[in-house]
């Protein structure tokens, strides 16, 4: 059964102080892990796919990377809106259905 | 990004009512559509997986005859909770996928029965 565990639950941030999210993951065979935003009472919103180890895609202050087993979401310089609960899921390469961490709940203050 | 609405927003209703929720695709064919379920401060636990002309497939624990799922189309996907109790209450969302794309969500229904 896939597994994706993310750390920590929930951190708070001085807006410009830069930090990292983890989502560590089991899959049998990956097809991707995705990232994504959700704001209270909203639905998640896409930011990024990777597919292989050693893979970056970058978008505004957030970074994200991937190895066999995490990934981890860099945010740089965070400013308050980028307060919000970060999901981080896999997809394997058998199936099409999504398995979701509990996410990390970031907030930044000013 | 692709737009998926979802409506209605909110309901509040009485104990023993059914309710619809709709899930449009608008700018992009969906081969396939899922249903979540979200409790407060949980992630997204999947339901069933719609397919377009085709009986939903459930996940394990879901009962498919208290959350009826109809995919009529490419673009539009409801999901009906039949006789709703106050432990039915929750965030529901929706997504809408095609291969080799991200699945994209639509903003919830939450539901609250009384």
């Amino acid at each position: 059964e896939d597994q994706v565990t993310q750390s920590p639950e929930a951190l708070r941030l001085q807006e410009g102080e830069s930090s990292s999210l983890n989502c560590s993951y089991t899959v049998s065979g990956l097809r991707g892990l995705f990232w994504y935003r959700q704001d209270p009472g909203k639905g998640p919103e896409f930011l990024f796919t990777l597919y292989s180890a050693g893979e970056e895609k970058e978008k505004e202050r957030l970074k994200a990377t991937l190895t066999k087993k995490e990934s981890f979401l860099h945010i740089t310089a965070p400013k308050p809106e980028d307060s919000a609960t970060y999901l981080c899921a896999v997809q394997a390469s058998d199936d099409y259905k999504l398995s979701f961490g509990a996410g990390t709940t970031v907030t930044v203050r000013a | 990004g692709a737009v998926v609405s979802q409506h209605p927003s909110r309901v509040i209703c009485k104990s023993g009512t059914s309710v619809k929720i709709e899930c449009r695709s608008l700018d992009f064919q969906a081969t396939t559509m899922f249903w979540y379920r979200q409790f407060p401060k949980q992630s997204l636990m999947l339901m069933a997986t719609s397919n377009e002309g085709s009986k939903a497939t459930y996940e394990q624990g879901v009962e498919k005859d208290k959350f009826l799922i109809n995919h009529a189309s490419l673009t539009l996907s409801t999901l009906t909770v039949t006789s709703a109790h106050p432990e039915d209450s929750s965030f529901y969302i929706c997504s809408a996928y095609r291969r080799n794309q991200p699945q994209h969500f639509g903003d919830g229904t939450r539901l609250s029965i009384l």
